[in-house]
């Protein structure tokens, strides 16, 4: 069965650009989560949806990040104005529901900042 | 969220047994304790998961310790596919959302 998907699975942009990242979740997984991957650095928590709410978007690093999700399924995470601390791998998961013990990962998105 | 300690790197050579440890001292009552991995250039996936009792699956075992404070992940044959960053994490009841990721522990397998 297919898996979470990501889209694109590389990007470059240019400093103070706007990049959209893509999610899509295993279907009928109301639960989606995003999270990032620095280089060296450990995963850290970005914001998660259950449905198409946030109820968490604690993780997200500044005002210029945002995300959304609709129809309960496809997400995307928007990040204005990128800098270049900014480069990382994204990563998007999903689950049953939030509380459910397994989330599944995609693949990730590689952003790289010039 | 309850604090995780890994080694940071372990090494084993094909077809032994790994085990893998994390201390987790303020461990609550709650807390269950969740592996995942995360093999190169791929996101991470669950490999098993549990609260008091040892657990097994088709992937690998999970030790408990008594008193809650520290657990083993067993790899009971190791195989090259296993290198990875493995990631021990509590997660409180079953009613939470994100994932605390630490730095993990990065498993070297040799042939």
């Amino acid at each position: 069965g297919a898996g979470v998907s990501q889209s694109p699975s590389n990007k470059v942009t240019e400093k103070g650009k706007d990049v959209e990242l893509r999610c899509d979740p295993i279907s009928g997984h109301t639960a989606l989560y995003w999270y990032r991957q620095s280089l060296g650095q450990g995963l850290e928590f970005l914001i998660y949806f259950q449905g198409n709410s946030a109820p968490d978007k604690s993780g997200l690093p500044s005002d210029r990040f945002s995300a959304e999700r609709t129809g309960g399924s496809v997400s995307t995470l928007t990040i204005q104005r990128t800098q270049q601390e900014d480069s990382a791998v994204y990563l998007c998961a999903s689950s049953l529901g939030v509380g459910k013990e397994t989330q599944y990962f995609g693949p990730g998105t590689r952003l790289l900042v010039l | 969220d309850a604090k995780t300690t890994q080694p940071n790197s372990m090494e084993s050579n094909e077809e032994e047994p790994v085990h893998l440890p994390c201390n987790h001292s303020t461990i609550s009552g709650t807390d269950y304790i969740h592996w995942y991995r995360q093999l190169p250039s791929q996101g991470p996936e669950y490999v098993i998961h549990g609260l008091t009792s040892n657990v097994n699956n088709r992937m690998a075992s999970l030790a408990i310790a008594e008193d809650r404070k520290s657990s083993t992940l067993i790899l009971h044959r190791a195989t090259l596919r296993d290198a990875a960053v493995y990631y021990c994490i509590l997660r409180r009841g079953l009613n939470t959302d994100k994932l605390i990721f630490g730095t993990g522990t990065r498993l070297q397998v040799f042939p």
